[in-house]
């Protein structure tokens, strides 16, 4: 059974139009977390969640805003997505943080038109 | 500039061939993980090394994290076409807080 379930698998927006994915999990994972992957690059952490306090990296940009209202759910919120932003959005949570194992979910591939 | 880096990039053997990939930083690592990633699907953890020197395998692969700890190396015996994928390594260290970096990873294909 999936632990970590992203929606939708595919996205297709239109430049400019806000967009939101959305994670839910089933491992009572204190951390979750959303990478940016494009095509032949590595994962790239945006940001992350240790329970309720969000921890944003300094290079994500400002159109990226993430909430988390529960344990279970993470959305990620791209304000005005530009072609630059197409990607595959890859959601992980780990129980603690350090050398913890991530659970990733299977990603959302974000198409922008 | 990147933390970690993955050797070599793109790599395509026959099935039952042995290979080596490689996963190196100027930095010292606090931990290290391999992770395996498929087309369309999310990373998934192989193994996680901690101690400098140490050796772990999984079935037909072998890990070994480096005795500096700035380097590890994914060894695969009779490759299979089931071991295609994208393998990731991914560093958390000492000064850069607690969250893990990934490397650019290396795609390998298995051809039968």
């Amino acid at each position: 059974d999936a632990m970590v379930i992203q929606n939708p698998r595919y996205q297709v927006t239109q430049f400019g139009k806000p967009v939101t994915l959305s994670c839910s999990q089933t491992l009572n994972h204190n951390v979750m977390y959303w990478y940016q992957q494009k095509s032949s690059q590595a994962p790239k952490l945006l940001f992350h969640y240790y329970d309720k306090d969000f921890n944003n990296e300094a290079d994500t940009p400002d159109n990226f805003q993430s909430r988390r209202p529960n344990t279970s759910f993470c959305f990620l919120d791209i304000r005005s997505p530009g072609l630059g932003d197409a990607a595959m959005y890859l959601c992980a949570t780990s129980r603690d943080k350090g050398w913890e194992k991530l659970f990733f979910g299977s990603g959302t591939q974000l198409s922008v038109l | 500039t990147q933390l970690l880096e993955q050797s070599p990039q793109f790599l395509s053997i026959q099935e039952g061939e042995n290979l080596t990939v490689y996963c190196n930083s100027s930095s010292v690592f606090s931990s290290l993980q391999w992770y395996r990633q498929e087309p369309g699907e999310g990373p998934v953890l192989l193994v996680t090394v901690v101690t400098g020197g140490e050796v772990k395998k999984l079935k037909r692969l072998t890990f070994q994290f480096g005795d500096a700890r700035k380097d590890s190396s994914l060894h695969i015996t009779a490759a299979q076409p089931g071991d295609t994928g994208l393998y990731l390594c991914a560093g958390s260290f000492y000064n850069y807080g607690q969250n893990f970096v990934f490397g650019p990873g290396t795609r390998l294909s298995v051809l039968p």
